[in-house]
């Protein structure tokens, strides 16, 4: 079945250091999303990215879709401690609505 | 208030015992979802529907079920067969129409099976 692999499983950064997160998956995508869960809360929605070679930007947030629709990535500028949590990408498949998650990264910062 | 309920936040239960979750959406969604998320393992999918008395496995369906008579409700009942069913149990919901599919996830509860 499809996997989603999600690098790396945890990062420190110190306030103001940039981010990132890599996703892969072994199939061809038909969708991204992306997903920020604060300690202790449960996952809220991010983006999502459809077209191959997408790119979007949420202020400090930047979301890229490869080319080939089999990877992603999530590149916060200038953390700041408000950006803890874990951040999940999960990839759609044929059927757009079931999604498959990575086991996400576990951001900290120090401020 | 639009949004997804699952109840109770915490829940205890001694070993051998079957209890079921409970998850509540007003949101008009027709896909209900149900995860498993334990530490360092991301979000694993039991079950998911599509439409009412409908449903189909996810990844980890061994020792759960579930039901789907009303659109909004979304019942997981963890069964004594479940090994291991210590975990945070995750409630979403999605459209299935249009291009946004994003899922909304309820607050989650907590298990505990002593």
């Amino acid at each position: 079945g499809q996997q989603v692999m999600q690098i790396p499983q945890y990062q420190h950064v110190q306030e103001g250091e940039d981010f990132t997160t890599y996703c892969n998956s072994s199939t061809t995508l038909s969708n991204i999303q992306w997903y920020k869960q604060r300690p202790g809360g449960h996952p809220v929605f991010l983006i999502q990215l459809v077209k191959s070679g997408e790119v979007k930007k949420q202020k400090r947030l930047t979301f890229q879709f490869g080319e080939a629709k089999k990877n992603s990535s999530l590149h916060i500028t200038a953390t700041q401690t408000t950006d803890v949590g874990t951040y999940f990408c999960a990839g759609g498949g044929g059927s757009n609505y079931k999604l498959t998650f990575g086991k996400g990264t576990l951001l900290t910062v120090n401020p | 208030d639009g949004g997804i309920t699952q109840s109770p936040k915490y829940l205890f239960r001694k070993e051998g015992q079957n209890v079921t979750l409970s998850c509540e959406q007003n949101l008009n969604h027709d896909a209900m979802y149900w995860y498993r998320q334990d530490p360092g393992q991301g979000l694993r999918l039991i079950y998911y529907s599509q439409i009412v008395n409908d449903f189909q496995k996810g990844d980890i369906a061994e020792g759960y079920s579930v039901s789907r008579e009303k659109k909004e409700s979304f019942p997981l009942t963890v069964t004594s067969a479940q090994k291991n069913p210590t975990a945070f149990y995750l409630c979403a919901s999605s459209h299935l129409a249009g291009d946004m599919n994003e899922q909304f996830f309820g607050p989650g509860t907590r298990l505990t099976v002593l």
